[in-house]
């Protein structure tokens, strides 16, 4: 099966500063997803990557605070802006594939917090 | 969105018994649902999927539940071993969008030695 590759798997960061995760898959996907899992929480989506055109953001998600790029069907990158605590989470990368289940493969993630 | 719940946040079980996880969903148009098992410091991974034309699906060890009429799904894993402890979530895929899910609430489940 695919590999989705991200990075980094973590990072410890200051308040006010931004941070870009990176999202690799060794095969080419039309739609990437960005989700939130906040500590001890479910899923969140953020935002369908789309390439060629601007990511769709989910209610309560701006393009400000998370900008993403998707410069080709291979990859993608989340960035959080002028962070605060609050957004000490754990930030996952998925795809569908196009084959097998219909369901996401997810990356491992990157757990970030904000100090 | 759509909204996924779950009934119990943790579940402990003795290894070898029998696990039983529920989610609720709500909406009543959902046609396809996933059950994801999520490892401490990993992502979700794919465990077992059913349709809305099934009322269940059986895998190795796991089987899924749908009941339509209540918006119930449930995950059945049969002798628990000590590596099935995660956390695990149902999610529901939009009616609008299928390359979107929503997901439940979540529930830990514990194995005992």
């Amino acid at each position: 099966s695919a590999v989705i590759s991200q990075k980094p798997s973590r990072d410890i960061c200051q308040r006010g500063t931004s941070l870009t995760i990176q999202c690799q898959v060794d095969s080419q996907v039309t739609m990437m997803f960005w989700y939130r899992q906040q500590p001890g929480q479910s899923l969140t989506l953020i935002a369908t990557a789309n390439q060629g055109s601007e990511a769709t953001y989910e209610s309560g998600f701006v393009i400000d605070k998370f900008p993403i790029s998707r410069p080709n069907l291979t990859f993608s990158t989340l960035t959080v802006s002028n962070m605060s605590p609050e957004d000490s989470s754990i930030y996952l990368c998925s795809v569908v594939f196009p084959t097998g289940n219909y369901g996401y493969t997810f990356g491992s993630g990157t757990r970030l917090t904000v100090v | 969105g759509e909204s996924v719940g779950l009934h119990l946040p943790t579940l402990s079980v003795q290894e070898g018994d029998n696990s039983i996880i529920n989610c609720a969903y709500s909406n009543s148009a959902s046609d396809y649902f996933i059950w994801y098992k999520q490892e401490s410091g990993k992502g979700p991974q794919f465990i077992i999927d059913i349709r809305s034309n099934m009322d269940k699906r059986q895998g190795q060890r796991v089987t899924v539940l749908l009941n339509k009429t209540v918006k119930h799904l449930s995950l059945q894993i049969a002798a628990t071993q000590p590596g099935d402890s995660a956390v695990y979530f149902c999610a529901e895929r939009g009616s609008r969008n299928f390359n979107k899910f929503y997901f439940g609430s979540g529930t830990k489940l514990n194995v005992k030695p």
